[in-house]
């Protein structure tokens, strides 16, 4: 089956604590994003890729780190520094160039509690 | 001026009827255009994609874009109970990137039995 994935899709973590979300596709896709969704709000992006060992600041990237080494993987690092880290974080994967393209398609999401 | 607008709802209809969903952007973001149906506590899911003027349908989705009014809305027929979830508009900017979606805050639908 082809999709998204991410793990886990609950985390508990204490304040001060780095934490790292997984995101996986096999849609062969070129560019990856990561939001995160606040209840009443609309998705943020955070960061996003095209390519591999690329990747590009969104709107509210402050407190989180990614990598792109490979090109089915995205993983995205909350670090301590990162006010109000609670929220329910998606990933997502989309091919680039052309009409069909730019379609995003998420994965489960991850629901992060920091307490 | 935000980028990409919606009626946050909740918007009622009885089951069968037809729902429209409404959505408007500003100049900037007007280049493809893309709604997600979300329920309660999961990630969106990608229903409709449009790119040009006028309608589009799948199954009981039509998408309808008006560029020129700068309005894409989302009609659903024969609505049923498991459409209740809530309705996010996107839409890419003119800049050329793979960034640039942005996204309405949704509607929520709910369809009553």
């Amino acid at each position: 089956d082809g999709g998204i994935t991410q793990s886990p899709k609950y985390l508990f973590r204490k304040e001060g604590q780095n934490v790292t979300l997984s995101c996986e596709q096999n849609l062969n896709h070129d560019a990856m994003y990561w939001y995160r969704q606040d209840p009443g709000q609309g998705l943020r992006l955070i960061y996003y890729s095209q390519i591999v060992n690329d990747f590009q600041k969104g709107d509210i990237a402050e407190g989180y780190s990614v990598s792109r080494e490979k090109k089915e993987s995205f993983p995205l690092t909350v670090t301590s520094a990162q006010k109000n880290p609670t929220a329910f974080y998606l990933c997502a994967s989309s091919s680039v160039g052309g009409q069909g393209s730019y379609e995003q398609y998420f994965g489960p999401g991850t629901r992060l509690t920091v307490t | 001026q935000k980028e990409v607008e919606q009626n946050s709802g909740p918007l009622s209809v009885p089951e069968g009827a037809i729902a429209s969903l409404n959505c408007t952007y500003s100049d900037r973001v007007s280049q493809s255009f893309f709604w997600y149906r979300q329920y309660s506590g999961k990630s969106p899911e990608l229903i409709m994609s449009i790119y040009s003027n006028g309608d589009k349908e799948d199954g009981r989705f039509t998408a309808q874009l008006n560029k020129a009014s700068q309005y894409v809305s989302l009609l659903i027929r024969d609505s049923q109970p498991s459409d209740s979830a809530t309705y996010l508009c996107a839409v890419r900017g003119l800049e050329t990137g793979a960034n640039n979606l942005f996204f309405g805050t949704g509607t929520r639908l709910t369809v009553i039995p």
